[in-house]
């Protein structure tokens, strides 16, 4: 059964850091990874995903991920935060076989000026 | 177009009582989806619908009942509430036409409270 599991609760960095936020998953199967991002107060939107191809997914505000095949890996990337990145963000999983998407348990990312 | 609305925005209710939570939808999308948010549990899938006319059960359906009369709305029913239900609730719908069923269009979220 296809699993993800997002190992930080919470990252804490400052304004114009670099972050990265985790994402492993567990499946038998070939999969699909994506990265939504809930700001305070509102629902979540996608901010990218994996299908297949390229293993490196630009996803809008800066944001990118790449799929890791071996380590069952599809950490979340931005080279340099900006205070309005404040939210949380949930790594999402479906199998290829599947028809709903599984959440993580979400990250919260938090800027310090 | 305003996408995804859910009434009420908040809603403290006793124990036992019973609850609807609405979720309209404007996009025409043929499916929709209800969510339940905790802390430190992400997003669980209540209920889903592929399509007006039908509904299906997800990882946590006990305690909740959904209809799919048409394609716009999509209620959300506690017959009993009890506390163990407070919670976050999300509604969501998606589309083949709209990036399929992997991008998924979320509500602004109904925060209960069960006493």
């Amino acid at each position: 059964a296809q699993s993800v599991t997002q190992l930080d609760s919470q990252v804490p960095v400052f304004e114009e850091a670099p972050v990265e936020l985790r994402c492993n998953y567990s499946s038998s199967v070939s999969v699909y990874l994506f990265w939504y991002v809930q700001y305070p107060n509102q629902g979540l939107q996608l901010l990218l995903k994996y299908l297949s191809g390229s293993t490196l997914v630009k996803g809008i505000n800066g944001f990118e991920a790449e799929f890791n095949k071996s380590q069952t890996s599809f950490p979340l990337r931005k080279p340099s935060v900006h205070i309005s990145d404040t939210a949380e963000y949930f790594c999402a999983v479906r199998e290829s076989s599947a028809s709903k998407i599984i959440f993580g348990s979400g990250t919260r990312l938090s800027i310090r000026p | 177009i305003a996408g995804i609305t859910q009434a009420p925005t908040s809603q403290i209710l006793a124990a036992g009582r019973r609850m609807t939570l609405r979720c309209t939808q404007d996009m025409r999308h043929n499916a929709m989806y209800w969510y339940r948010q905790d802390l430190g549990l992400g997003l669980r899938l209540i209920h889903y619908s592929n399509t007006a006319g039908t509904t299906g059960k997800g990882e946590v359906p006990d305690g909740y009942s959904v209809s799919r009369a048409n394609t716009d709305d999509f209620p959300l029913t506690l017959a009993s509430a009890v506390p163990s239900q407070t919670s976050v609730y999300f509604c969501a719908s998606s589309d083949a036409a709209s990036g399929g069923p992997d991008t998924q269009y979320f509500g602004p979220g109904t925060r209960l409270t069960v006493l």
